[in-house]
């Protein structure tokens, strides 16, 4: 069974600043790993997702994250981050081989103007 | 081309009563997987269905089931309904199991049980 820890449950940051958010997974096999931004009263939209290759993954918004096998986690980043960057983030991850997405339970940004 | 859509967007159930959401799934897609959200959690998968057969199931009890139809749309029924079941009750779609990574959300029903 795979599990997922986002270590922050709220972050605040202020306008133009920019934001890390940190994900650990654990998985015994291959694994697909995952972000996902919610809005207030919305659902979730892929904000991008680590399927194999280059570690380092470029997803919408401006949003970017890397893949650390080693020390299984899935950070991730903005440089600048605007007011309406402002949601929730989740982290999630796939067995390569299943078909269940595992989510951790997410990180409330909240950007100060 | 038409998202996921859900509906209904909220209700209110009494404790024991029976539910049923509904979920169409985006255009060409055939794999519908429903999530359960507690408040201040993140989603739970319950089961997804593809081909109008179940195709994995998480960590539910058997009352809480579900449909597929021909046209791909689903529904997640909930018997006996209990308090820990108010949630926001998520449906995703995608091109196919294999391709469950690529799954597109709906905007959920948002359950409150009394």
């Amino acid at each position: 069974a795979q599990s997922v820890t986002q270590l922050d449950s709220q972050v605040p940051v202020f306008e133009e600043a920019p934001v890390e958010l940190r994900c650990n997974y654990s998985s015994s096999v291959s694994v697909y790993l995952f972000w996902y931004v919610q809005y207030p009263n919305q659902g979730l939209q892929l904000l991008l997702k680590y399927l194999s290759g280059s570690t380092l993954v470029k997803g919408i918004n401006g949003f970017e994250a890397e893949f650390n096998k080693s020390q299984t986690s899935f950070h991730l980043r903005k440089p600048s981050v605007h007011i309406s960057d402002t949601a929730e983030y989740f982290c999630a991850v796939r067995q390569a081989a299943g078909n269940k997405l595992t989510f951790g339970g997410g990180t409330r940004v909240l950007v100060k103007p | 081309e038409t998202g996921v859509t859900q509906s209904p967007t909220h209700l209110i159930k009494t404790r024991g009563q029976q539910v049923t959401l509904r979920c169409s799934s985006q255009s060409g897609h055939n794999t519908v997987s429903w999530y359960q959200q507690a408040l201040g959690q993140g989603p739970q998968f319950i089961f997804q269905y593809y081909r109008e057969e179940e195709n994995g199931r998480g960590n539910f009890p058997p009352r809480f089931s579900g449909l597929q139809f021909p046209n791909y749309s689903s529904e997640l029924n909930v018997n006996a309904l209990e308090l820990d079941d108010s949630a926001l009750y998520l449906c995703a779609s995608s091109l196919g199991p294999e391709t469950s990574y690529e799954q597109y959300f709906g905007p959920g029903t948002r359950l409150t049980v009394t």
